[in-house]
């Protein structure tokens, strides 16, 4: 079975610092992987995926995560965090063969310092 | 283009009493996901529809909970009776069945 473990509940940053969350997953063969990003009261909004390729991934609002196979990991980074980044982020894993379920993780919860 | 949408966005109910959530998927997704989202949690999936067949169930509580996708387009899920811990997040996505779904907002749901 696919798992997804996020080891930081919160974070909290100075804006314009750098940003990395942390994402490791559990799945025998290669999965795809995503980021969401969830402001209060909203549904999910898609930062980026990974199915295959290039390793190194680009998504919206200037993050981008590194797929690592060695480490089972999918972290997520920014160069310089923004005030309006203050949200919660979701790192899930999915699989053709089960049907493109989507396990996630527990969310990190990305507080930022004036 | 339209996203997901979801009605209500909010329910306050009492517990034993039914409450049915709606869904428009984004037009011409194929593919539609009920979560339910606990508080401090991740989504978990809680049925997977393939046009109007559902093709996982399997995290759906069958006792108390439903759900249709009648037509293959708009769907309802719905809890008869709620209990206290069905108080969460329900979300519904959808997809072209290729790997990238895209959330409604969902419906926050409260039982007293």
């Amino acid at each position: 079975a696919q798992s997804v473990t996020q080891p930081d509940i919160h974070i909290t940053v100075s804006e314009g610092a750098s940003l990395e969350l942390r994402c490791n997953y559990s799945y025998g063969a290669t999965p795809y992987l995503f980021w969401y990003v969830q402001s209060p009261g909203q549904g999910l909004q898609l930062l980026l995926k990974y199915f295959s390729g290039d390793t190194l991934v680009q998504g919206i609002k200037g993050f981008e995560a590194e797929f690592k196979r060695s480490q089972s990991s999918f972290n997520l980074r920014k160069p310089s965090v923004h005030w309006s980044d203050a949200a919660e982020y979701f790192c899930a894993v999915g699989a053709e063969s089960s049907g493109d379920k989507l396990t996630f993780g527990t969310g990190t919860r990305l507080a930022v310092r004036p | 283009e339209a996203g997901v949408v979801q009605s209500p966005r909010y329910k306050i109910i009492e517990k034993k009493q039914p409450v049915a959530f709606w869904c428009n998927p984004i037009s011409g997704h194929n593919t539609l996901y009920w979560y339910r989202q606990n508080l401090g949690q991740g989504p978990e999936l809680l049925i997977r529809y393939e046009n109007e067949e559902a093709v996982d169930d399997s995290q759906l509580p069958k006792d108390r909970f439903s759900a249709e996708r009648l037509k293959g387009v708009d769907s309802t899920l719905k809890i008869q009776p709620a209990e206290l811990g069905d108080s969460a997040v329900y979300l519904c996505a959808s997809s072209l069945g290729q790997h990238e779904q895209y959330f409604g907002p969902g419906t926050r749901l409260t039982v007293t």
